[in-house]
């Protein structure tokens, strides 16, 4: 089946400050790249997704890019919030990584 | 409803016993994912229908656990003689198309199943 790597496991950051997670992942043939934050306690809900024909897509403050040569994936915060703090989770094909939990300390 | 939706919520098993939870994906979703979340941890892939076909199983830990969709719709995630390391949240995802490679969209995901084995 697909391998996801995610790094990092954790992250911690100032408010204000930037956050970058990076997926690496396996099979080249799929196009599909998503993120989810799952909050405590909630469902992982869908943030950002990239599809294979584009380098970056933004989304006000999120941003994903993509390099499919390197085979990796990375989400990008800017302007840190406190309510961004959450576990992070990119996606591909029917895997998912093994999430990072991202805090945002005021 | 307008989400995915499963029951129970909570269920509390003792070792040895059979659970069953129940996934109602969102109306006319092709792809059904079943995963195990464990404390602290990213989704496990367990299996994967595409309407009623089950075409990947290989998430599945061991022969105790069986999964059906009978008429492409509701799904059913059956433990067998539950162990401890059974714990976990259960998570129930649906997608409008079915997965291959190149049709892959955003995945929705209900509110899992927490179960505990004491």
């Amino acid at each position: 089946g697909e391998n996801v790597e995610q790094h990092p496991s954790t992250l911690s950051v100032q408010e204000g400050d930037s956050a970058v997670i990076k997926c690496t992942y396996s099979d080249s043939a799929s196009n599909y790249f998503p993120w989810y934050k799952q909050e405590l306690g909630k469902r992982p809900q869908l943030i950002i997704d990239i599809r294979s024909n584009v380098g970056e897509k933004k989304d006000q403050r999120i941003a994903v890019t993509l390099n499919k040569t390197a085979k990796h994936f990375s989400l990008h915060i800017t302007e840190t919030q406190p309510e961004d703090s959450a576990v992070y989770f990119c996606a591909h094909r029917e895997r998912f990584g093994a999430g990072t939990r991202l805090t945002v300390k005021p | 409803g307008a989400g995915v939706s499963q029951s129970p919520r909570y269920k509390v098993a003792k070792r040895g016993q059979d659970v069953a939870l129940r996934c109602d994906p969102i109306s006319g979703h092709v792809s059904l994912f079943w995963y195990q979340q464990a404390l602290g941890q990213g989704p496990e892939f367990l299996t994967y229908f595409q309407n009623e076909a089950q075409l990947d199983k290989s998430g599945l830990p061991s022969d105790r656990f069986f999964a059906e969709r009978p008429e492409g719709s509701v799904s059913t995630l059956k433990i067998q003689r539950t162990q401890q390391e059974d714990s976990a949240v259960y998570l129930c995802a649906s997608s409008l198309v079915g997965w291959d490679r190149t049709k892959n969209t955003e995945a929705f995901f209900g509110q899992g199943t927490r179960l505990t084995v004491v």
